[in-house]
């Protein structure tokens, strides 16, 4: 069975890196887009971008200019860093697994809360 | 672009439920997906392709639609369907998702 499960710090001040990681257990990141989506309180969802394991990256062109995902294969992880932050950079952030065979999003960590503010 | 509606529906158990989805331009039924959001929770999926329902689904939702139009169909609303509902397409932006309906059970 998949699980994904965020971490890191909920707290991050303006203008800072917000820094999240992503913890893959039950199937190899060698396989399958490894992806960022991201949801303000009370709003929609945002997608931010996608790792492959061979470094391949995809971001959202909103985003694009302020961040970085990676993937670590020997850690099982992925992580996403997301520059000079603002209040508007607030929201519950999610990490997901992509589906080739379905072309959607199957697996959903449960997300992590991270506030922008001084 | 993908636009949902209505942006609510409150509907009585056992009626049913349809949620639309349009998009600003065609977009491939292979890479247009419906997700269930209930309070405190990740999304899940539900339709994927348009039209095929996830794993562990029941059988009462329904996808259906191609080119900029796409429907859900809840067809007897049961207390537990009560969520928010997104659709999403993968395509040249390359990932969007439609801004949701809420679905309320009276």
């Amino acid at each position: 069975q998949v699980q994904l499960q965020e971490s890191g710090p909920g707290l991050v001040k303006p203008s800072e890196t917000l820094s999240l990681t992503c913890t893959v257990s039950g199937a190899s990141m060698n396989s399958y887009y490894w992806n960022w989506i991201r949801q303000p309180p009370g709003k929609g969802l945002e997608w931010i971008g996608y790792a492959f394991h061979s470094g391949a990256t995809k971001y959202s062109p909103s985003l694009k200019s302020r961040v970085s995902i990676s993937v670590d294969t020997s850690r099982n992880q992925f992580s996403l860093r997301l520059n000079s932050v603002t209040a508007a950079d607030t929201a519950l952030y999610y990490c997901a697994k992509w589906s080739e065979r379905y072309n959607a999003f199957d697996i959903w960590g449960r997300g992590t809360m991270v506030t922008a503010s001084s | 672009v993908l636009t949902q509606s209505p942006g609510t529906l409150s509907l009585s158990p056992g009626e049913r439920a349809t949620l639309s989805c349009w998009a600003s331009q065609s977009v491939s039924s292979s890479y247009l997906t419906w997700y269930q959001q209930k309070p405190g929770q990740a999304p899940r999926l539900v339709i994927y392709g348009a039209s095929s329902r996830a794993t562990g689904i029941p059988d009462r939702f329904s996808g259906s639609g191609s080119g900029t139009d796409f429907t859900l169909t809840i067809s007897r609303l049961e207390p537990e369907d009560s969520a928010v509902y997104y659709c999403q397409h993968y395509g040249t932006s390359p990932v969007t998702f439609g801004g949701g309906t809420k679905v309320e059970i009276k």
